[in-house]
């Protein structure tokens, strides 16, 4: 199984919501990370877990609550998005963090539309 | 610091056409990795090779090819006797060595075959 599975597929929002987006993997992966990704942009990293501790936060805005319950699991928790957070948001793992030869997994992302 | 320049925004082939992605790169570093993925429609990231500053070799895939120049910065892709399903945004990451460092993607380029 090298499948990344993200869920929802689409999300809309309004500003007052909260909403979470989750991701799985059953590869045995112990890194697990959060991209997110505008329009006709690449990838820009936001969040990393390693060993289901957070390692890395990209100055990521307080709206954005990762958590990572177990290593085959990572949540983003959404609350008071803007619209300019409207994006793809992608999840990736790999097999550890801190590795510069890793090669990453991706899911097929959360359209997410805050309106 | 490190940076990936992918000039070519979008290119449109006809099918069974030769196309040649560019990826010139700029890094510090004597240790790094440079990656390509692709993201089709589905909007996945796909890993497709990764390389390593120290290995000069090019290599054949199939109908991909890629050839790694340090002289140049480059790590170019070529994609042989284009087909439909090679319609993509390709994106070309590059990775240092030494503590952690993220990945730094380019900012892709939209592959367009037409049948």
């Amino acid at each position: 199984d090298t499948e990344v599975t993200q869920t929802p597929k689409h999300l809309v929002m309004g500003m007052t919501n909260k909403k979470s987006l989750k991701c799985e993997q059953h590869m045995g992966h112990r890194a697990m990370y959060w991209y997110k990704q505008k329009a006709k942009k690449p990838p820009e990293l936001m969040f990393v877990y390693s060993y289901e501790k957070l390692s890395i936060n990209e100055s990521v805005p307080s709206r954005f609550s990762p958590e990572c319950p177990n290593s085959s699991l990572l949540n983003l928790h959404l609350h008071a998005l803007q619209p300019e957070d409207s994006a793809l948001y992608l999840c990736a793992s790999s097999l550890q963090d801190g590795r510069p030869n890793e090669k990453l997994f991706f899911g097929s992302g959360t359209q997410l539309s805050v309106l | 610091a490190q940076k990936v320049t992918q000039a070519q925004t979008e290119i449109s082939v006809v099918e069974k056409e030769d196309v040649t992605l560019d990826c010139v790169y700029e890094t510090r570093d004597t240790t790094y990795y440079l990656f390509w993925y692709k993201q089709p429609p589905s909007g996945e990231l796909v890993f497709l090779i990764r390389r390593n500053s120290f290995d000069e070799q090019n290599e054949i895939s199939g109908r991909y090819s890629w050839n790694f120049q340090k002289s140049t910065s480059s790590f170019n892709f070529t994609i042989t006797a284009s087909q439909v399903v090679d319609s993509a945004v390709y994106f070309c990451a590059l990775r240092n060595s030494g503590g952690y460092q993220k990945v730094t993607f380019g900012t892709g380029t939209k592959l367009q075959v037409i049948p």
